[in-house]
């Protein structure tokens, strides 16, 4: 029964690129929340989705930054153009609707 | 959204030793929950506890939904405890947990 699955685990990007970064959740479960957790911080929410449809993106920035879950495979985070503030933790979690979350491993985004 | 307070931040215990560690929060909650964050970066499920009182192992945690906190106690600690512990509270009507910022728990052999 595998958990939340995120990759890549790593990412380096260079100022500029673009960073994608993947989750696909535990079975079952049709929600999908994203965080970004900064050194020595907790985690801030930045979008929930359900299947084909954003449910609240208030933590998102509002430039630069998209998020999708599609009806096929895995939620994807863009990060487009990214910058060195934008070097943080990227988890995703999942759960039932209103129920239990639990998170994934994490992809760690470098910006050099 | 809520306001979500952890107390102590940080906790260097000797092994063996107990501790709790407390969340408060500004605003009732439907859903809680308590992670432990390892010094690998992992977030692991402690408890699932919007009230009551649970317990898994050498751990429990107590929610008092009408006073508005939540207590993790740890007994005979251990190395492998350390890391950083949070609390996660969803208010009614709302899907988004709010994170508090962590007790950092150093456990000494």
């Amino acid at each position: 029964n595998a958990g939340v699955m995120q990759n890549p685990r790593h990412l380096v990007r260079r100022r500029g690129q673009e960073a994608r970064l993947r989750c696909s959740p535990m079975k079952g479960h049709s929600h999908v929340y994203w965080y970004r957790q900064l050194p020595e911080e907790g985690l801030k929410f930045m979008v929930y989705l359900q299947k084909e449809n954003i449910i609240d993106e208030s933590g998102m920035p509002k430039e630069r930054f998209s998020a999708e879950f599609p009806k096929e495979g895995p939620s994807i985070l863009r990060i487009q153009q990214v910058v060195r503030g934008d070097s943080a933790a990227y988890f995703c979690a999942s759960s039932p609707i209103g129920g239990e979350q639990f998170f994934g491993p994490g992809t760690r985004l470098t910006v050099l | 959204g809520i306001q979500v307070e952890q107390s102590p931040p940080d906790l260097i215990l000797q092994e063996g030793a107990n501790s709790t560690l407390r969340c408060n929060f500004s605003d009732s909650v439907n859903n809680l929950q308590w992670f432990h964050q390892n010094p690998w970066g992992q977030l692991i499920n402690l408890f699932y506890i919007p009230s009551g009182t649970k317990q898994n192992g050498r751990l429990s945690a107590t929610t008092v939904a009408t006073e508005r906190y939540s207590l993790l106690y740890i007994s005979s600690s251990q190395t492998t405890d350390s890391g950083v512990y949070f609390c996660a509270g969803v208010s009614g009507g709302s899907y988004i947990p709010t994170f508090g910022r962590g007790t950092s728990l150093i456990v000494h052999p």
